[in-house]
């Protein structure tokens, strides 16, 4: 099986600041890499796929960048319904697998 | 605007079997473009992905799930379930019915609302 492994798993900011979360593959996954957005009580939605590309509807201040092993999140101007859970997940191989989750509290 | 709902018994007993099914509604089930499937998230913990089904009957788990879990399809009620034996405590979780696509590049959209299923005595 694939490893996820996300960092930091929690951390505090306020509002405007830029949010970086790093996710690692235990293997190369190139770029199938996709991140969630989970808030509480709410199923997951997805923000970005294919480690770049932004989903239809989702705020440009989120973006995805890496391949390969090692993947960034960036909310680059953090807004007051951003505070939320954020999963990583790889579509290289069975077991799709999910990272362990950061989540991102008010300052 | 597709939807997916899951339904089911939201208390099960040790031993026994939690069957949930999600319904489809807003677009096929026989699509030869997606799969369907499960992922399930114990209370306060992260996401697990179970499995999934395309229309055909062609299913892909989670070996360490595999032996206790079946997934089904029913084209005919745009349905498909989830059949999980020998539950134990373990097995309680936020269960959520999801669509993949088929593609190279998946992930997946949408999700249902979810449903708890908690074992217990």
């Amino acid at each position: 099986d694939i490893q996820m492994t996300q960092s930091p798993s929690s951390l505090s900011a306020s509002v405007g600041d830029r949010v970086t979360i790093t996710c690692r593959a235990s293997q190369s996954i190139s770029s199938y890499l996709n991140w969630y957005q989970q808030k509480p009580g709410k199923a997951p939605k997805v923000l970005i796929y294919a480690a770049s590309s932004l989903q239809s509807g989702v705020p440009s201040r989120f973006s995805g960048r890496g391949s390969g092993t090692d993947f960034t999140l960036t909310i680059s101007s953090l807004q007051p319904e951003d505070f939320a859970t954020y999963y990583c997940q790889q579509s290289y191989s069975i077991p799709l697998t999910f990272g362990g989750g950061t989540k991102v509290e008010i300052k | 605007q597709l939807q997916l709902q899951e339904s089911g018994p939201g208390l099960v007993k040790p031993s026994e079997t939690l069957s949930l099914t999600c319904t489809v509604s807003g677009g096929s089930i026989s699509s030869s473009s997606h799969y369907w499937g499960w992922i399930r998230q114990p209370p306060g913990k992260g996401l697990e992905w179970i499995g999934d089904i395309y229309y055909s009957g062609t299913t892909y788990y989670n070996p360490s799930l595999k032996s206790r879990v079946t997934i089904s399809v029913d084209t005919s009620k745009n349905q498909f379930s989830l059949k999980v034996s020998s539950v134990t405590a373990a097995d309680t979780a936020v269960y959520y019915c999801e669509r993949r696509s088929t593609s190279g590049y998946n992930w997946f959209d949408p999700w249902g609302q979810g449903t708890l299923v908690t074992v217990c005595s």
